[in-house]
């Protein structure tokens, strides 16, 4: 079973839509969650951490629950700008390292 | 505006052919982390170092796969030999220090390595 594990999509929607995107992982002792965002031919960059009371940052919430041992992303009002590969991110309690999942592909179209 | 900087970013070379690609860290940062991304396997660690000793390279092919920091400003990855099996984006990315885990990465834009 994969550490982290996401649907790869792609998932279409229209500009305006709203989309979400869901996570699990497998280790019990994952301590640390975050989304990262990828663009076509780029590097991963930090979108948002995930808390364990759920976050938001403008159209993006993240949401997390550690008993069913999933995270969640959730983009309101999508913009083209928003197409691009979501990466769910974990960091397992006692290692420095990152463990990314393979990401979710979303396109957003006019 | 620091950045990860990486190079080359782009290299095409033959079987059998020595590969060196290099990373300079954002200055400050003490970490740094070698990727391996394909659409099959996704982005995976290959090894990673911090104050420039190496802490775990358990995912880089040993016999075939090196890393190395021979300063703070420079980390290296090479491939000798290079197989196609090795064609796959290359990153390298950089944290800071602070005694929180899973500080955020910093990525590099990468090296499209491409093995004929």
């Amino acid at each position: 079973r994969k550490e982290v594990e996401q649907d790869p999509g792609p998932f279409n929607v229209p500009e305006g839509a709203t989309v979400a995107f869901n996570c699990t992982y497998s280790n019990s002792a994952s301590q640390s969650f975050f989304w990262y965002r990828q663009d076509c031919r780029k590097e991963p960059k930090l979108l948002m951490s995930v808390y364990s009371s759920g976050n938001e940052d403008g159209r993006f919430t993240a949401q997390l629950n550690r008993a069913s041992q999933y995270i969640s992303l959730l983009i309101r009002d999508s913009k083209l700008s928003d197409s691009a590969t979501y990466l769910c991110v974990v960091n397992i309690a006692g290692y420095s390292t990152l463990t990314f999942g393979k990401g979710t592909m979303l396109l957003v179209s006019p | 505006d620091a950045r990860v900087t990486q190079t080359p970013r782009h290299k095409v070379t033959e079987m059998g052919q020595e590969v060196t690609m290099r990373c300079q860290p954002i200055l400050g940062h003490n970490t740094v982390f070698w990727y391996r991304q394909t659409m099959m396997q996704g982005l995976e660690l290959l090894a990673y170092f911090r104050n420039r000793a190496p802490l775990d390279d358990s995912g880089m092919p040993k016999d075939r796969f090196s890393a190395e920091m021979p300063d703070a400003t420079l980390a290296t990855l090479k491939i000798q030999p290079s197989e196609p099996r090795d064609s796959a984006v290359y990153f390298c990315a950089s944290a800071r220090p602070t005694p929180r885990v899973g500080e955020t990465q910093y990525f590099g834009p990468g090296t499209r390595l491409l093995v004929l």
